[in-house]
């Protein structure tokens, strides 16, 4: 089974901190995607990436980048964190276009405090 | 912009009966349909999938789907107070941007 794991299942940051968030397949898949779920939103696009080095922005890139140095590693990175960067974080990656569905981490909860 | 619209819930079913599940999308060149199931606090796993017009059996499990009303359901049977769980629809476009998810379905089985 593909494993996609996540670095941090709870994370604490202050206020105007940079955050890293860590993502890693290990199932040679070419795509990866992060999200952020919060309640009655359900799961909005970030990120996503088809390729290394490679990065598209999704529904909702501000106050967020990305890194991918390495096919099996994809980054989030917070600038400058802020309250409403709360959130529970996914990622998931996928074979080809997602034909086959997406498998998620397990994610991260972020509290910016 | 593609939408995937489902019910909010929540869909409360009694121990041992069907639950019914539905999603409806926009983008008529959708090629893939899945549905994911998520427990409270952790992130969503892979039930099913489905391609084609009809029904797709696994287990209790069945997903059905009609390209022509832009509709896909998931009945799960003989449900357990286990499979009391938030359901997200999945829908793969014609185009080369992933998956568009639904909001999601909160189903609560009653012993």
């Amino acid at each position: 089974d593909v494993k996609v794991t996540q670095s941090s299942r709870y994370l604490v940051k202050r206020t105007g901190e940079k955050v890293f968030l860590e993502c890693v397949q290990d199932m040679d898949h070419e795509n990866m995607f992060w999200y952020r779920q919060d309640p009655g939103l359900g799961l909005r696009l970030i990120y996503f990436s088809y390729d290394v080095k490679m990065k598209e922005k999704g529904d909702i890139p501000e106050g967020y980048s990305v890194s991918r140095e390495k096919k099996e590693r994809f980054s989030l990175i917070l600038e400058s964190a802020s309250t409403n960067q709360t959130s529970m974080y996914l990622c998931a990656s996928s074979q080809g276009q997602g034909g086959y569905g997406y498998t998620f981490g397990s994610g991260t909860r972020l509290t910016v405090v | 912009q593609k939408e995937v619209e489902q019910n909010s819930g929540p869909l409360s079913v009694p121990e041992g009966a069907i639950a019914s599940l539905n999603c409806t999308y926009s983008d008529r060149g959708s090629q893939s349909f899945f549905w994911y199931r998520q427990y409270s606090g952790k992130s969503p796993e892979l039930i099913m999938f489905i391609y084609s017009n009809g029904d797709k059996e696994d287990g209790r499990f069945t997903a059905q789907l009609n390209k022509a009303s832009q509709y896909v359901s998931l009945l799960i049977r003989d449900s357990q107070p286990s499979d009391s769980a938030t359901y997200l629809c999945a829908v793969r476009g014609g185009g080369a941007d992933g998956l568009t998810f639904g909001k999601g379905t909160h189903l609560i089985i009653q012993p």
